[in-house]
């Protein structure tokens, strides 16, 4: 089945600084997914990008899928983005959605 | 507001005995999934719901079951079968299965005493 790997597994910066987290994965997706979790479980979906660009705020993301990766880019980071970055992506075969390991962010103020 | 409700946050449970998580959600989506997240791990899909009345084993279903009688509701029952169910169960739903946004309910967090 298809592989996902998230880098670096664990993050820490000074609140201000800005960052840049990565997905790869190992076959052709038609959904990409990044989710943030919070320190009390809540995940929540950042963006919905199998392909291109897209930016919400201080966060954006950009999906290469021919090359298979995607990054995940922080701006100006601040306390509450701390927590569990997932990234998640899904075939069209199977629809179902594989979850990678997460990056944890720690962000100090 | 619209949204997923998982129910309990919180449930112990002794062994040998089955415990029924509830998940209702009022979006109006047709696909409905149960993960499992075991700490500092990624989240692993149990069964899904492409419809009413239709269910699918994901990776990790064994002592696991589930029903979709209705559109709104996804109940979890995790069994006496199931090994090692001390976890983390969030609930999700997207508007079809393999497409769009998946949305989490908060999740319910069951301990095996």
């Amino acid at each position: 089945g298809i592989q996902v790997e998230q880098s670096p597994p664990d993050l820490i910066l000074q609140e201000g600084a800005n960052s840049t987290l990565r997905c790869n994965f190992s076959d052709s997706v038609n959904n990409l997914q990044w989710f943030h979790q919070n320190p009390w479980g809540q995940l929540i979906n950042l963006f919905y990008i199998p392909s291109g660009t897209k930016q919400n705020g201080r966060l954006s993301a950009t999906t290469v899928a021919t090359e298979r990766y995607s990054l995940l880019y922080i701006s100006s980071s601040q306390t509450t983005d701390s927590g569990v970055y997932f990234c998640a992506v899904g075939v069209s075969n199977t629809g179902k959605l594989i979850f990678g390991q997460g990056t944890t962010l720690q962000v100090k103020p | 507001d619209g949204g997923i409700t998982q129910s309990p946050k919180y449930l112990f449970r002794k062994e040998g005995q089955n415990v029924t998580l509830s998940c209702e959600q009022n979006l109006n989506h047709d696909a409905m999934y149960w993960y499992r997240q075991d700490p500092g791990q990624g989240l692993r899909l149990i069964y899904y719901s492409q419809i009413v009345n239709d269910f699918q084993k994901g990776d990790i279903a064994e002592g696991y079951s589930v029903s979709r009688e209705k559109k709104e509701s996804f109940p979890l029952t995790v069994t006496s079968a199931q090994k090692n169910p001390t976890a983390f169960y969030l609930c999700a739903s997207s508007i079809s299965h393999g497409g769009g946004e998946l949305f989490f309910g908060e999740g319910s967090r069951l301990t095996v005493l």
